[in-house]
């Protein structure tokens, strides 16, 4: 096991061109949740699937945001036209629903948009 | 709605216990976890209750659960200075399997 992955650590662009992050949970887990993360501020949930159904999604996530998880095991999550507030850190958490759901978090990626 | 408070920072002296608090909102969440964030890292699950319990120790940790008072607590026992970094309390369970974080307290342990 080795636990949630996510690629690219660190990505810089500049405002208007889109970005994919990827997530790959552990393997045996059910549910994958991204949430974002500002300076000083605690996670903020943007969505979640369960196996591949997206779940719940924020009222963060808007129309430029997309995130899927096509066959239940890795997801991406793509930010269209970026803009300079979409700069944070993005978040990974899976978890297995029947284990007391105990999520396990990446490391994130960090966004920077010029 | 939902919602998670914590107090921003705290400061120790190493060796002394530190407690850090959480209130939340949701009096339906059935799991209440404590984890912890290094700087530019992600996030680490220290420990976790389920909301039937009042009391889990687990070695330096202890988290104790008022759920009249929507109250969490997270008890580290000899402070080290590798204890230093941000503490954050989340919730779930109720209506949804959302975790709702709070802000985050600062931890800082002092040589």
């Amino acid at each position: 096991d080795t636990g949630v992955s996510q690629n690219p650590r660190h990505k810089i662009t500049k405002r208007g061109q889109n970005v994919t992050f990827r997530c790959d949970p552990i393997s045996e887990h059910n549910r994958l949740y991204w949430y974002r993360q500002t300076l000083g501020q605690g996670p903020e949930f943007l969505t979640y699937f369960q196996n591949e159904a997206q779940l719940e999604k924020s009222r963060l996530l808007s129309d430029r945001f997309s995130a899927e998880r096509p066959k239940g095991s890795f997801s991406t999550l793509e930010i269209q036209r970026t803009e300079q507030g979409d700069s944070a850190m993005y978040l990974c958490a899976s978890s297995l629903a029947e284990k007391g759901q105990r999520g396990l978090f990446g490391e994130g990626s960090r966004l920077t948009v010029l | 709605g939902e919602d998670v408070e914590q107090s921003l920072f705290l400061s120790v002296r190493e060796g002394d216990s530190s407690v850090i608090n959480c209130t939340y909102t949701d009096s339906s969440s059935t799991y209440l976890y404590w984890y912890k964030q290094e700087p530019g890292a992600g996030l680490q699950l220290l420990t976790y209750i389920f909301s039937n319990m009042d009391m889990k120790q687990d070695q330096r940790l202890t988290v104790l659960l008022n759920k009249k008072d929507k109250h969490l607590s997270l008890r580290i026992a000899d402070t080290q200075t590798g204890d230093s970094a941000i503490y954050f309390c989340a919730e779930t369970g109720g209506r949804t399997y959302k975790y709702i974080f709070g802000t985050g307290t600062r931890l800082k342990v002092l040589a």
